[in-house]
């Protein structure tokens, strides 16, 4: 099946500081991805969705300034967490579509789990 | 997007056959049902998806009744290995392209 590849897998950074999480599609193209977000015991949370050559589309609730989307191109999209501080300390998961013998569906990557001191 | 209902947690031993059963009572005419499975600090990883009917591939098998407002999830002979969360999606057919709204998905736990 298709490959999402996110890096780093982990970070850990100073409060005040910004992150920039990689999201690539190694062997497709993905004109749209998703970014999820997910707390130790809980469900993945949608947070925006990547499309490529125009804004990111951010789900009610998640702060647009706070947390940057860029889709510059087909394979690569960057989420960045700008002055992060503790309490966004969590698990972040990208996705991208793609088709496995015909099925279209979200493959999702491997995850990056953040730090914040 | 149609809501889903799994149960939270399910026990089950080596070798057995384990059926996961999700509720999805509003599901639309365009939707498809997906399922994923999650290991800790990973990300989801693809299942099965299907419509109606009965599909099978390599690793499970998924039931849709002729309503579709559940559908069942079977593992046959888990191994510990399968211990995992497994989340029962339904999103339209271009369910890569329509963004996924994740339940609480079942915690599945495999005993020797």
């Amino acid at each position: 099946g298709a490959v999402v590849s996110q890096h780093p897998s982990w970070v850990i950074c100073k409060s005040g500081t910004s992150v920039k999480i990689e999201c690539r599609s190694l062997d497709f193209q993905a004109t749209t991805m998703f970014w999820y977000r997910q707390f130790p015991k809980q469900s993945l949370m949608l947070m925006a969705t990547s499309n490529e050559g125009s804004k990111a589309t951010y789900e009610q609730g998640v702060e647009k300034d706070k947390f940057l989307i860029n889709h510059a191109s087909l394979t690569l999209s960057t989420l960045t967490v700008t002055s992060a501080h503790p309490e966004d300390s969590s698990f972040y998961i990208c996705s991208a579509r793609g088709l496995a013998g015909g099925v279209d569906i979200q493959y999702f990557g491997a995850g990056t789990r953040l730090s914040v001191l | 997007l149609a809501k889903t209902t799994q149960p939270i947690s399910m026990d089950s031993y080596e070798g057995q056959e384990v059926n996961i059963t999700c509720s999805h009572n509003n599901i639309a005419t365009n939707d498809y049902i997906t399922w994923y499975q999650q290991f800790p600090s990973q990300g989801p990883r693809f299942i099965i998806q299907g419509y109606k009917t009965k599909v099978t591939n390599e690793v499970a098998s998924l039931f849709i009744p002729a309503d579709r407002k559940s559908s069942t999830l079977s593992l046959p002979r888990v191994s510990l290995s399968d211990t995992a969360v497994y989340y029962c999606l339904v999103a339209p057919f271009s369910g890569g392209y329509n963004k996924l709204i994740f339940g609480a998905g079942t915690r599945l736990a495999v005993h020797p």
